[in-house]
């Protein structure tokens, strides 16, 4: 989910649980798309990213879903752990050349 | 392999002060860009630099200045700071344009202007 104003979307999941992460992109001219994590007091960390000629990109215990039509782009993380507690955010290519745009972010909390 | 190094990590300045921001990347990056991160919100684009020898504004580029000293190293400077720009500070490098690489992040600089 997108933030509003100083309130983080919260994602709240269980140990061991499959975590969905949701973004809405806002330029149907945007052709490049990544996910970062953030852990406190640390910068952003490369997840993946996905170009808009696919639907769907696999890494290691993470998926990306594009859907171009409705302009929305998910991180899907399977067997959720504890280490995968920080906030997530999606950034897109708005302009062509040199400009990342990213999402407020959702902090995702795993229970243990 | 550092990655990419900021530094100072924590800053408090007093309104007025001016302060430069560093930043350096070791893995021969052609882009840098330097944003800001305000609470709870996503990160702004303030200047970036495609190449060596080149720089341009971002979306928040006002009260600011930027030099890419050389192809290693990508500074920002507050020249007469405000409490409106507190904030953490990232600096990022990419191989080429953003469009088709993700950026690599260095950890921030923390800036309180009181």
């Amino acid at each position: 989910g997108e933030s509003v104003g100083l309130h983080l979307p919260t994602l709240s999941v269980q140990e061991g649980d499959n975590s969905i992460i949701n973004c809405a992109y806002s330029n149907s001219a945007s052709d490049y798309f990544i996910w970062y994590k953030q852990e406190s007091g640390k910068g952003p960390q490369f997840i993946i990213d996905i170009r808009s000629n696919m639907d769907k990109r696999q890494g290691q215990r993470v998926t990306v879903l594009l859907n171009k039509t409705v302009k929305h782009l998910s991180l899907q993380i399977a067997a959720t752990q504890p280490g995968d507690s920080a906030v997530y955010f999606c950034a897109e290519n708005r302009r062509a050349g040199n400009m990342l745009t990213f999402g407020g972010g959702t902090r995702l909390m795993v229970k243990p | 392999n550092a990655g990419v190094t900021q530094t100072p990590k924590f800053q408090v300045l007093k309104t007025g002060q001016s302060m430069t921001l560093q930043c350096a990347q070791d893995m021969n990056h052609n882009s840098m860009y330097w944003y800001r991160q305000d609470p709870g919100m996503g990160l702004r684009l303030i200047y970036y630099s495609a190449s060596e020898g080149t720089t341009d504004k971002g979306e928040v580029p006002n009260g600011y200045n930027v030099s890419r000293l050389n192809k290693r190293e990508f500074s920002l400077r507050l020249e007469s700071a405000a409490p409106s720009q507190t904030s953490v500070y990232f600096c990022a490098s990419s191989p080429e344009r953003p469009t088709n690489s993700p950026l690599h992040f260095g950890n921030g600089t923390r800036l309180t202007v009181t």
